[in-house]
């Protein structure tokens, strides 16, 4: 069965600081990936997809990046965080047009 | 461009029927998603409708008219854990586009 993995659950960073932030995925091959931030009250807000390694395509102008290394593995990344960064962080998984299955999400704070 | 219209609360009896209405624009529509996101957590998947008429799933139901850009999920026999926060997404151009929730509080 598939499995997705985000670490660190909980994160707090001081303004200015980097991030990074993992997902992986077991069980599937080229699947999908999506990074998802849902403010405190807000609805989920797409940052990035993927298609493929490599593949990476933005949907929001940010001070955030994602990359794709291997097949199974996406990250987000910040060179310096921002105090509007805080969020909730979800990666997400799809085959093709299906349904999007989400991983256990990261709260991060900003300080 | 992208909409998506649905209750901000709702509150509801145990035991009741509830149904929570969205209502959509969106360009490339390929179907809806309903999500059910309890606090603090990832959301779930609860269904999927491509096309025009009624799902049902056990207590869940979902409903899509796409000529009326408009949905609906009607949760039966309410239970005090279906109190969460229930997302409407349609699919649009290839990605989910999110409404902001409603969240449902089911009461003794």
């Amino acid at each position: 069965s598939q499995t997705i993995h985000q670490w660190p659950a909980t994160l707090v960073q001081p303004v200015g600081s980097p991030l990074s932030l993992e997902c992986t995925v077991e069980g599937t091959s080229n699947p999908n990936l999506y990074w998802y931030r849902q403010a405190a009250g807000r609805g989920l807000q797409l940052l990035f997809y993927s298609v493929g390694i490599g593949q990476i395509s933005s949907e929001v102008p940010q001070n955030l990046s994602a990359s794709r290394p291997q097949d199974r593995q996406f990250i987000l990344s910040s060179k310096k965080l921002l105090l509007s960064d805080s969020g909730f962080y979800l990666c997400a998984w799809s085959v093709g047009g299906d349904e999007q299955y989400f991983g256990p999400g990261t709260r991060l704070t900003v300080t | 461009g992208q909409n998506i219209d649905q209750p901000t609360e709702m509150t509801a009896t145990e035991g009741a029927i509830v149904q929570i209405n969205c209502t959509y624009q969106t360009s490339g529509f390929n179907g809806l998603f309903w999500y059910q996101q309890h606090a603090g957590e990832a959301p779930t998947f609860l269904s999927y409708n491509v096309l025009d008429g009624l799902e049902e799933k056990g207590r869940f139901s979902s409903f899509l008219s796409r000529s009326k850009g408009y949905s609906y999920l009607l949760l039966k026999e309410l239970q005090m854990k279906d109190s969460a926060s229930y997302l409407c997404a349609p699919l649009g151009g290839g990605k989910l586009i999110f409404g902001q929730g409603t969240e449902l509080s089911v009461k003794p």
